[in-house]
């Protein structure tokens, strides 16, 4: 069974430029996550979907950050414009039950972003 | 206060020593308690996954979840180079819609 994947794996940009990280989980899994992970910091939750539908976004800066995942299956996270606080690892998992249940989350190697 | 305190370390120990990691937590809700494992430049990998309090034994690996004291620990028994990574303690909790919590980590060293 394939993992969870993620693009790219390094990226570097300029702050106020924009950014874009790509995840496909694994298949036939309804539940995508996106964490950031500050360098010696645990993951912590930017948005939670339930197929293409958004369960949990409350600690998401919309100002800044956006996600979507239009036909249930990849997803993207964008950043527009980045500061330097957003230097960090993105972290994707995937689940295969539906919110509301506890369930085991599997992790992509995620995309190491530095903003200068 | 955090919801979850951990011990960043980092920890090092010799080889077949036994390690212990802990983690406290101050959300009584917390039912779900969960270890993982993260090697250098990947994703966390889930090893140990208990509900409510007591031990939960998988090979080299004990999880002891203590609710009275919102203390979680895990234990690995005849360590080898090979567990050296950062260890993340998780929770949840129904009242939470399940979102995990994770701890900040301990980065384990174990020496040959």
């Amino acid at each position: 069974e394939a993992g969870v994947a993620q693009s790219p794996r390094y990226k570097i940009i300029e702050k106020r430029q924009s950014v874009a990280f790509w995840c496909n989980p694994i298949s036939g899994h309804a539940t995508l996550y996106w964490y950031q992970q500050i360098l010696g910091q645990g993951p912590k939750l930017l948005i939670q979907f339930q197929n293409n539908g958004v369960v949990d976004d409350s600690q998401l800066p919309k100002d800044r950050f956006s996600a979507e995942r239009l036909k249930g299956v990849d997803s993207t996270l964008k950043i527009q414009p980045a500061k330097l606080e957003d230097s960090a690892v993105y972290l994707c998992a995937s689940s295969g039950q539906g919110a509301g249940r506890a369930d085991t989350q599997y992790f992509g190697p995620g995309t190491r972003l530095t903003v200068l | 206060q955090k919801e979850v305190e951990q011990d960043p370390g980092p920890l090092s120990v010799p080889e077949g020593a036994i390690v212990s990691l802990n983690c406290t937590y101050s959300n009584s809700a917390f039912q779900y308690f969960m270890w993982y494992r993260q090697y250098s430049r990947k994703g966390p990998e889930l090893l140990m996954y208990t509900y409510s309090s007591g031990n939960k034994e998988d090979g080299r690996f004990t999880a002891q979840v203590d609710k009275s004291s919102k203390y979680i620990s895990l234990f690995i028994r005849d360590s080898q180079p090979s567990d050296s990574a950062t260890y993340l303690c998780a929770m949840s909790a129904r009242t939470g819609g399940f979102k995990t919590i994770f701890g900040a980590g301990t980065r384990l060293f174990v020496k040959a």
